[in-house]
């Protein structure tokens, strides 16, 4: 089955402590993409990815980094998590052909962070 | 910098009647891709459609329709003869080659019974 997974779906975790939320497909999708909600704002994305090795800053960055090593993985990292990023994170991922940008992005099922 | 702006923030109807979402954005680039997901009340995001700027042909599944205006910058979204099933958080974005994909703030539809 196609999917996205994501793991944890559920953190509650305090201010300063590290922790990485993964990310793993199994369509072989180059394009993946990690995205915040937050109510009355919509999605907004945080980093995304058009391939290995290949990483860049969505509308979001601040306080988050990613990483590429691998097709299937996009983990996202909180180095020093805070209260404002206590939100719904999703990851996604998409075909992507080099020239016409992402086709449908299949989303995880969500992770819900919330940093005291 | 890109923007998606959708008006409407809640919409409530009653079952069968047709309702329509509105999606405006902004973009300086000729090229780009308008989106809309659902999100039901389970949480997961849902694909609809994906429409790239250079064709503006509407579009019809089932009981969904799609009107794209190039000439207003909108994209908007019709249900006819909406049922129960489509409560939901509607969200219209805008993709320029994957760069910045950016979401409209959403429009939460209820279809009363």
């Amino acid at each position: 089955e196609a999917q996205v997974t994501q793991n944890p779906r559920y953190l509650i975790t305090v201010t300063g402590k590290k922790l990485t939320v993964t990310c793993s497909q199994n369509m072989n999708h180059e394009y993946m993409s990690w995205y915040r909600q937050d109510p009355g704002l919509g999605l907004r994305q945080i980093y995304y990815s058009m391939n290995v090795e290949v990483t860049d800053k969505g509308d979001v960055p601040e306080g988050y980094k990613v990483s590429r090593k691998e097709k299937r993985n996009f983990p996202l990292i909180l180095e020093s998590p805070s209260p404002n990023q206590t939100s719904l994170y999703f990851c996604a991922s998409s075909l992507w052909d080099g020239t016409g940008g992402t086709y449908e992005q299949y989303f995880g099922p969500g992770t819900r962070l919330t940093v005291t | 910098a890109q923007k998606v702006t959708q008006a409407q923030t809640e919409i409530s109807v009653v079952e069968k009647e047709d309702v329509t979402l509105d999606c405006v954005y902004e973009t300086r680039d000729t090229t780009y891709y308008l989106f809309w997901y659902k999100q039901p009340p389970s949480g997961e995001l849902v694909f609809l459609i994906r429409r790239n700027s250079f064709d503006e042909q509407n579009e019809i599944s089932g009981r969904y329709s799609w009107n794209f205006q190039k000439s207003t910058s909108s994209f908007n979204f019709t249900i006819t003869a909406s049922q129960v099933v489509d409560s939901a958080v509607y969200f219209c974005a805008l993709d320029n080659y994957g760069q910045n994909f950016v979401f409209g703030p959403g429009t939460r539809l209820s279809v009363l019974p």
